[in-house]
């Protein structure tokens, strides 16, 4: 156990809607990270917040947002749904700002019909 | 951009054999990081190894360890004594400090163990 938790596990929506992904990172860490696992293009790096302000933006498309609370959790938010949407979206937190160490979730698969 | 190639689909290997995987990159950075994930059937993604690009000492760790070689940009991953545990996809990563230490991975190197 990472110490990382997502919720919900398993999510299944359909095109044109929206969902929150929830992400509650280990106790303590200030920084985390959202990424995307798709068949087709693989894992790739959404978007990082440090201690509730965006530090980076990856490949993130407009209709996702994301936000860091002020008891550190996350929420992704992904909007008008599409069928190529679907994927495993990990968290992953780590203790500071420049921490090289990151630790996973064990995602949210996201299936949209 | 940075890119991170794995040239191996697929491997497989005998329980108790050695395995080496195949990673390289294209950077420019002279400072940054290189890991090796492991993604087993239970999806959790599992840091295996980590190296920085300053050290010139390969990463070891038990049974796992490096062969970094930066001229080259070549990173990759020998697995020892291999374990029936060890069947999982492996996932090289490259970070960098001045992109929001982010990790760009590459597509992934599915590894069987077999008996």
């Amino acid at each position: 156990d990472s110490g990382v938790t997502q919720t919900p596990k398993h999510l299944i929506t359909a095109t044109g809607q929206r969902v929150t992904l929830r992400c509650s990172p280990r106790s303590g860490d200030l920084s985390v990270y959202w990424y995307q696992q798709s068949l087709d293009q693989g894992l790739q790096f959404l978007i990082h917040y440090y201690n509730g302000e965006e530090r980076a933006k990856g490949n993130i498309l407009e209709r996702f947002s994301a936000q860091q609370f002020p008891d550190l959790h996350s929420e992704l938010n992904l909007s008008s749904l599409e069928l190529g949407d679907s994927a495993l979206y990990f968290c992953a937190s780590s203790a500071g700002q420049t921490n090289t160490e990151a630790f996973f979730g064990q995602g949210t698969r996201l299936t949209v019909v | 951009a940075q890119t991170v190639t794995q040239s191996q689909p697929e491997m497989s290997v005998q329980e108790a054999e050695t395995v080496t995987l195949s990673c390289t990159y294209d950077t420019s950075e002279s400072n940054y990081y290189l890991f090796w994930y492991k993604q087993p059937p239970s999806r959790q993604m599992i840091l295996v190894i980590r190296q920085e690009a300053y050290k010139q000492q390969n990463a070891t760790e038990n049974r796992f360890s490096v062969n970094f070689q930066k001229a080259a940009k070549s990173f990759s991953l020998k697995i020892s004594d291999s374990q029936l545990g060890d069947t999982a996809m492996y996932f090289c990563a490259f970070m960098k400090p001045n992109s929001g230490y982010a990790l760009n991975f590459g597509k992934g190197t599915s590894l069987l163990v077999t008996p």
